[in-house]
């Protein structure tokens, strides 16, 4: 089954203990990306690649580092995670041949930083 | 500065209604534009898509969109509402940036409720 996964689902932590949330997808998608959702700010994006080694920043990079050696894998890192960061996270994908450049998303993150 | 927006925060209809979302973009050209839904506690499903062609977008669920350049909307439009469509509603745009990748955008999401 095609899917884009994430792991863990939920995660509670405390400020400063250094995380990394992983994504993985099935799909042989070129693109991927991390987003966080907030009531009433919608999706953000946080970091963007665009294949094996190229990454870039989104909307909302700060506090946050990735990473994309493989092209199956895109895991999040917070170093020193804070309060701010206790948020619901997206990991999606995307293929640059799709005419359409459909994200297909998991199922999301909740994390929360104490 | 490329944005969507989506200017109600929350809708509410009765059942059997029709609807429609609004979603405006802020971007120099035509971008790819996307509907998701997303029910309580659960992730994004795609509605529907657009790049070019036909500006009426048909969708899964009975939803459809219609793309106007002039007033760079996508409106998202279903005719009789079911109790199963409240959820959250996000429109979202994918555009070319000046450094040649790609980046989405979403807008801020409507909430929609239906009445029994």
């Amino acid at each position: 089954e095609a899917q884009v996964t994430q792991n863990p689902r939920y995660l509670i932590t405390v400020t400063g203990k250094k995380l990394t949330v992983t994504c993985s997808q099935n799909m042989n998608h070129e693109y991927m990306s991390w987003y966080r959702q907030d009531p009433g700010l919608g999706l953000r994006q946080i970091y963007y690649s665009m294949n094996v080694e190229v990454t870039d920043k989104g909307d909302v990079p700060e506090g946050y580092k990735v990473s994309r050696k493989e092209k199956r894998n895109f895991p999040l890192i917070l170093e020193s995670p804070s309060p701010n960061q206790t948020s619901l996270y997206f990991c999606a994908s995307s293929s640059l041949r799709d005419s359409y450049l459909v994200e297909y998303f998991g199922p999301g993150t909740r994390l929360t930083v104490t | 500065a490329q944005s969507v927006t989506q200017p109600d925060i929350h809708i509410t209809v009765s059942e059997g209604a029709s609807l429609e979302l609004r979603c405006n973009y802020s971007y120099g050209a035509t971008p790819y534009l996307f509907w998701y839904v997303q029910s309580p506690g659960q992730g994004l499903q795609l509605l529907l898509k657009y790049f070019s062609g036909d500006t009426l977008v048909q969708g899964i669920k009975g939803f459809e969109a219609e793309f106007k350049r002039s007033q760079s909307s996508f409106n998202l439009r279903k005719p009789s509402v079911h109790w199963s469509d409240a959820a959250e509603y996000f429109c979202a745009v994918g555009l070319l940036t000046t450094s040649g990748t790609y980046k989405y955008i979403f807008g801020t999401g409507t909430r929609l409720k239906v009445l029994a």
